[in-house]
């Protein structure tokens, strides 16, 4: 089964363009959670969907930053304007359920703003 | 959120059995004990998760204590592909906190 796919795995921006993460959960998985990691404040959650609907969203670092779920397999983060302090690995992960069920992480978008 | 304390690093001889301590004092009754590992620019992994009893699967055994504020994660013959941080995350099982909170971790070294 494929698991859940990010894209881009990489990219590199200039300060001030917007950015646009992209993300398909596992088929199936109805929670989907956006993760950001970095060498300072290590991972951290960002905000998570339950059927495409936001639960919580307090980890939503200010106005800049801005996350969709249009379907049941799709999802995008999107930061405008980008700031090099967004540089960081944003990981998307999905689970089955809420209740307890495992989550599994894709790979990552790395992120570099110049 | 149920917090957790893992020593920073640990190093372990290939071959032999990781031991990976977690202390979890305040866990509610609700809350699971997760284990993820994250090996280098990789998404984080899922090792294995349990309650109140002992668990185990083709990757791990984690053993939680009957009080059920620490836990144990056992790899039972480390290989060199398991270096890692491993983290150990309570999480709860209710409507609205079920995200994983992670830690700083423990990052482990097998050494050849």
């Amino acid at each position: 089964d494929a698991g859940v796919i990010q894209s881009p795995r990489h990219e590199v921006t200039e300060m001030g363009q917007e950015v646009t993460l992209r993300c398909k959960p596992i088929s199936g998985h109805n929670s989907l959670f956006w993760y950001r990691q970095t060498m300072m404040r290590g991972l951290e959650l960002l905000i998570y969907f339950n059927n495409n609907v936001p639960i919580d969203d307090s980890g939503m670092p200010e106005d800049r930053f801005s996350a969709k779920m249009p379907n049941a397999s799709f999802s995008t983060l999107k930061i405008q304007p980008s700031e090099p302090r967004d540089s960081a690995v944003y990981f998307c992960a999905s689970s089955r359920d809420v209740y307890g069920n495992t989550i599994y992480f894709g790979e990552g978008s790395w992120l570099t703003v110049v | 959120d149920a917090k957790t304390t893992q020593p920073t690093s640990m190093d372990c001889a290939e071959g032999r059995a990781a031991n990976l301590p977690c202390n979890h004092s305040t866990i509610s009754g609700n809350e699971y004990v997760y284990w993820y590992r994250q090996i280098h620019s990789q998404g984080p992994q899922y090792i294995i998760h349990g309650l109140k009893n002992n668990e185990t699967n083709e990757m791990a055994s984690l053993i939680i204590t009957e009080d059920r504020k620490s836990s144990t994660l056992i790899l039972p013959h480390a290989t060199l592909r398991d270096t890692a941080v491993y983290y150990c995350i309570v999480r709860a099982s209710n409507f609205g906190n079920e995200k994983l909170t992670f830690g700083t971790g423990t990052r482990l070294t097998i050494i050849p």
